[in-house]
């Protein structure tokens, strides 16, 4: 199974809105509303940031927001800080498995 | 607090076996799926596969299926993830993660510290 396909790299200075994409196929984006989002700052475990395409689990800043249209999900981030600086990846349900982004690097100017 | 905490750094040689765990703390083990997730370094997520250690039923990515064995010890709150030969590219940090909510396999709310697995000769 292929990786979903992210941009290598995003940027945006603070205090504006960044998007980032994610596009698969009707096998695993497309056909599933079980998209979610994980920040991965250096050296440190990934956090879930949007689960269920749009949903933020308690503590996520409200700031981040996801999407989805056909086979494309996306995670929008407004209001960008400085704190936001980090590896995102998607990950996808497959059908009986899961399947992440390659990753994007946020970069905030 | 729940948690999940992974066995040490290993450095292997080719072809060796391996074994490492995730003991999981503060909840009960067997109502939760526990999955792995491994990073090559300088690379991105991929995800492994995940366990219900409550009935040990478990899912693999056609990725590494074959390649690596998920299993689990309900006696002691531990999840594994094991090769019977060690290869080169299995460098990597591996970690184990599991859902906060019943019944799912996903997302990963919770996440081990992760296990550097290193594989040279």
């Amino acid at each position: 199974q292929s990786a979903l396909t992210q941009p290598r790299s995003v940027s945006g200075s603070p205090g504006q809105s960044v998007t980032i994409s994610c596009t698969g196929t009707s096998s695993d984006v497309g056909g599933y509303n079980y998209v979610s989002w994980y920040q991965q700052h250096p050296g440190k475990a990934p956090k879930v940031m949007i689960y269920d395409v749009t949903k933020r689990p308690s503590g996520v800043p409200d700031r981040f927001s996801g999407s989805k249209s056909g086979n494309t999900a996306s995670l929008t981030i407004s209001g960008l800080q400085a704190e936001d600086e980090a590896d995102y990846y998607c990950c996808s349900y497959g059908g009986s498995y899961w399947v992440f982004g390659g990753g994007t690097k946020l970069t905030v100017l | 607090e729940v948690q999940l905490v992974q066995s040490g750094a290993e450095v292997k040689k080719p072809g060796e076996s391996l074994k490492i765990s995730c003991k999981g703390s503060g909840y009960i083990f067997t109502n939760y799926w526990i999955g792995w997730v491994r990073q090559m370094p300088g690379k991105g997520l991929e995800w492994m596969g995940i366990i219900y250690p409550g009935d040990s039923d478990t899912r693999y990515s056609p990725s590494f299926r074959g390649q690596v064995t998920i299993s689990a010890d309900k006696s002691i709150s531990t999840a594994y993830l094991q090769w019977s030969s060690l290869k080169a590219s299995d460098t990597a940090m591996y970690y184990c993660a599991r859902p906060d909510t019943l019944g799912r396999k996903d997302p990963f709310d919770t996440w081990g510290q992760g296990t550097m697995v290193t594989v040279s000769s």
